[in-house]
């Protein structure tokens, strides 16, 4: 079983749908990072979490610490929204990352 | 952007030969990270130095070596390049050796390499 369990791998959306993406983990961390990936292949990092929730524009990001369980949330999508969306988790004292395996988000106009 | 420079952008090579990629982490950053990332095992962390010193080790293997300069830059050498090692890889910066701190990641727009 992977440390860090993503879902669901593929998404398809309308535009303006309301997208949720889940990450679970099983080790113990210092923090969680949310990633962008498109399709050219760059990475961005939308947020870092060790509690509560964040929100940056129409994403909003959430870690629940006690469940070991994130969500990513993307409000009225739009298809510049398109992406990879990857979950990576900071384990306790180290600053090694351990990456979801992805979920790959289309969103249609 | 990032602030994150990595060349070459793309790499085609041979197997048996060696190639070095190339990071600029961004202006004052000192941790610099390497990551690999490959279409059946996902991103995968390999190297991590600041300034100047490795500080953690991933699945890096022993054909791969990196180092980082004293100008922070950082070089990572592959050898007897394999089929298999054929990945995007990528360099990311932040501002300190966390060790539990929480710092933001920023990413290069990753060096793609083809080994035929």
């Amino acid at each position: 079983k992977n440390e860090v369990e993503q879902s669901p791998q593929n998404l398809t959306a309308q535009e303006g749908e309301f997208i949720t993406i889940n990450c679970s983990y099983s080790v113990g961390i210092s923090a969680l990072h949310w990633l962008q990936q498109h399709p050219g292949g760059g990475i961005v990092s939308l947020f870092m979490l060790s509690s509560g929730k964040k929100k940056h524009g129409r994403l909003i990001a959430t870690i629940n610490i006690q469940e070991k369980h994130s969500s990513l949330h993307i409000t009225a999508s739009h298809p510049r929204d398109s992406a990879v969306y990857i979950c990576a988790v900071r384990t306790y004292n180290t600053d090694k990352l351990i990456f979801g395996t992805g979920t790959r988000l289309q969103v249609f106009p | 952007d990032s602030g994150v420079t990595q060349t070459p952008k793309h790499l085609i090579t041979a197997t048996g030969q060696r190639v070095t990629l190339r990071c600029s982490p961004r202006s004052g950053d000192l941790s610099v990270y390497w990551y690999q990332q490959s279409l059946d095992q996902g991103l995968q962390f390999l190297i991590q130095y600041y300034n100047g010193e490795e500080r953690a080790k991933g699945n890096i293997l022993e054909r791969f070596s990196a180092q980082q300069f004293p100008d922070l830059h950082s070089e990572l050498n592959l050898s007897s390049l394999e089929l298999g090692d054929s990945a995007l890889y990528f360099c990311a910066s932040s501002d300190r050796e966390t060790r539990g701190l929480n710092s933001p990641l920023h990413f290069g727009n990753g060096t793609r390499l083809t080994v035929t």
